[in-house]
């Protein structure tokens, strides 16, 4: 249990174009999901708090309107990098709060990642 | 969250015992110890949490000072697959939140 699925794995675009990641919790509910960033040998960094429902919450420093969230359901978060440039290139990843399903309660759940490249 | 501090890297030979240390000294009561793990290019993966009592599953065992003020993740039969960057996360259980803040981390190295 407790799987969480990014798409797409990876994705080249060119500068300009706007990206779509999605997440999804396969076998639990999840309220809330998170959405990261990581360049390359760095630690994760929180971009946005997702809830279902209602309006993503965004770190300071975060640009709303350039990374757009929507959690339309319980278990599919997406994150859109709108007019891509290359220095938005960077390993995006997601995680899902469990809120029912048989998986630890209230617990943090990690996607894959998604490799964006901007040309 | 409480900060903490761990090694930036450590080396572990393959078949034996790895041992990595989290200070967290400034905890407070209701703050559990996380322990993830991001091996190269992949999301991180869970290990292990505990709040006071020390914890053991079948990937690893976490050991808790009576303090409260660090703790040791071990690995008890390191393999190469273990490497990776393991990180200590102090955070209450719960919570409107429930974010997870990720420090550096240690990165493991298991050599044959």
């Amino acid at each position: 249990g407790a799987v969480v699925s990014q798409h797409p794995s990876r994705v080249i675009c060119k500068s300009g174009t706007s990206v779509k990641i999605e997440c999804r919790s396969l076998d639990f509910q999840a309220t809330t999901m998170f959405w990261y960033r990581q360049f390359p040998k760095k630690s994760l960094m929180l971009m946005a708090t997702s809830n279902e429902g209602s309006k993503a919450t965004y770190e300071q420093g975060v640009e709303k309107d350039k990374f757009l969230i929507n959690h339309a359901s319980l278990t599919l978060s997406t994150l859109t990098v709108t007019s891509a440039h290359p220095e938005d290139s960077s390993f995006y990843i997601c995680s899902a709060r469990a809120t029912s399903g048989r998986v630890l309660y209230n617990e943090q759940f990690f996607g894959p990642g998604t490799r964006l490249t901007v040309l | 969250d409480a900060k903490t501090t761990q090694p930036p890297s450590m080396d572990c030979a393959e078949g034996r015992a790895a041992n990595l240390p989290c200070n967290h000294s400034t905890i407070s009561g209701n703050e559990y110890v996380y322990w993830y793990r991001q091996i190269h290019s992949q999301g991180p993966q869970y290990i292990i949490h505990g709040l006071k009592n020390n914890e053991t599953n079948e990937m690893a065992s976490l050991i808790i000072t009576e303090d409260r003020k660090s703790s040791t993740l071990i690995l008890p039969h390191a393999t190469l697959r273990d490497t990776a960057v393991y990180y200590c996360i102090v955070r209450t259980s719960g919570g409107a939140g429930n974010m997870l803040t990720f420090g550096g981390g240690t990165r493991l190295m298991v050599k044959p």
